[in-house]
């Protein structure tokens, strides 16, 4: 069974630039998830996405990420404009389901952005 | 609102030895779930361990255990037999539906 894929690995980017990241979920998981890591943190959710809809993007800071899945399968974030403060590790992760909280999730090797 | 707190940024452990790492939350639900990730230098997130909070039996996979003290709100891992290839970060997380929280972690270091 093929895991979480994430690209790129890595990006360097300047502020102000703008960005994005891809994510193709494990085949049939219907909720995706993209967390923010910063160096010496705990992953912090971004946007969860139960097929096509979002379920919770309270901490995505919109004004400058956003964040889609089409068709229910991979999924883009995006930051534009970067700020220096944007500079961690994305990852993406994806479980079955969501309902009740006990799915396990996969994550993918993460995307580490750095921001000049 | 829910919190994880790991009160043990490090730790270090013999080869083959015993090691508990700490792990404390805060939440006004009855019914939720508690994980143990595992997050080895560049590698990906695995998940080590879970606890359901409605069962009172400690959940154990292999050298892995736990000491889920729900009225405490305490959730420990207990590794035993420590071995090289678990040194990494360790993180603790609360999950209830679409609620997930994930403490800042414990980087563990295997002496040999």
């Amino acid at each position: 069974e093929a895991g979480v894929a994430q690209s790129p690995r890595y990006k360097i980017i300047e502020k102000r630039q703008s960005v994005a990241f891809w994510c193709n979920p494990i085949s049939g998981h219907a909720t995706l998830y993209w967390y923010q890591q910063i160096l010496g943190q705990g992953p912090k959710l971004l946007i969860q996405f139960q097929n096509n809809g979002v379920v919770d993007d309270s901490q995505l800071p919109k004004d400058r990420f956003s964040a889609e899945r089409l068709k229910g399968v991979d999924s883009t974030l995006k930051i534009q404009p970067a700020k220096l403060e944007d500079s961690a590790v994305y990852l993406c992760a994806s479980s079955l389901d969501l309902r009740g909280g006990g799915y396990e999730q996969y994550f993918g090797p993460g995307t580490r952005l750095t921001v000049t | 609102a829910q919190t994880v707190t790991q009160s043990q940024p490090e730790m270090s452990v013999q080869e083959a030895e015993t090691v508990t790492l700490s792990c404390t939350y805060d939440t006004s639900e009855s019914d939720y779930y508690l994980f143990w990730y595992k997050q080895p230098p560049s590698r990906q997130m695995i998940l080590v361990i879970r606890q359901e909070a409605y069962k009172q039996q400690n959940a154990t996979e292999n050298r892995f255990s736990v000491n889920f003290q729900k009225a405490a709100k305490s959730f420990s891992l207990k590794i035993s037999d420590s071995q090289l290839g678990d040194a990494a970060m360790y993180f603790c997380a609360y999950r209830r539906d679409d609620k997930i929280i994930f403490g800042k972690g414990t980087r563990l270091h295997i002496l040999p």
